[in-house]
């Protein structure tokens, strides 16, 4: 079964240091999530992705963050100068096209971001 | 805004006993989904079972079963025979219908299942 693959599993940076965390989605899909999940809290949206754009972002989701897709398969999440506080697990997330009646978002293994 | 609420963040039973995790959740739409979600220790979130707000039938898998309380805005999910491998967190949550752009999903806190030999 297809799946959502990301890289790095485990990334560790210093404070003020720019990070991108990479993903690939399902080939077919069209739809892109970020997701975070700080330890012990609960999952958090960060921004949806469609058609080169972004289609929502969360109020987390502040200047420092932004997505690209920079070809045809990877997706990544930029964080331009990391603050401790952006210490948590990354998930990306794809969907094949909202209106999709079956499973709507499929969720990669996550990356543990620790910054230092 | 939507929120989800899990009351128990962490629970044990033995194997093969029958296990009710619960959720509930507030928002104004009369159009939603719901979703139980499971990550294991390996930590991919795996969904386990999903609800539409508009079918009154309980969603069914295999050993896993929910009571959708629409009126009482409660999700709950039971797990049947449970096993070993069921240990995980379990995470309830919302997403408005997918007809709408909206589509980010909401989580609750999650509940942490350990399964006793």
């Amino acid at each position: 079964e297809p799946e959502v693959t990301q890289t790095p599993s485990h990334q560790v940076t210093q404070m003020g240091q720019e990070v991108i965390l990479r993903c690939v989605p399902i080939s077919n899909h069209l739809y892109f999530y970020w997701y975070r999940q700080i330890l012990g809290q609960k999952v958090e949206f960060l921004v949806s992705f469609y058609n080169n754009e972004i289609s929502e972002k969360s109020e987390i989701f502040d200047d420092q963050f932004s997505v690209e897709r920079p070809d045809g398969s990877n997706f990544t999440l930029k964080i331009r100068s990391t603050k401790l506080e952006d210490s948590a697990m990354y998930f990306c997330a794809s969907s094949e096209r909202v209106g999709q009646r079956d499973q709507p978002q499929h969720f990669g293994d996550g990356t543990r971001l620790s910054i230092l | 805004a939507q929120t989800v609420t899990q009351s128990q963040p962490e629970m044990s039973v033995q194997e093969a006993e029958t296990v009710t995790l619960s959720c509930t959740y507030d928002t104004s739409e009369n159009n939603y989904y719901l979703f139980w979600y499971k990550q294991p220790p390996s930590r991919q979130m795996i969904l386990v079972i999903r609800q539409e707000a508009y079918k009154q039938q309980n969603a069914t898998e295999n050993r896993f079963s929910v009571n959708f309380q629409k009126a009482a805005k409660s999700f709950s999910l039971k797990i049947s025979d449970s096993q070993l491998g069921d240990t995980a967190m379990y995470f309830c949550a919302f997403m408005k219908d997918l007809m709408n752009r909206d589509d980010k999903i909401i989580f609750g806190k999650g509940t942490r299942l350990h399964i006793l030999p």
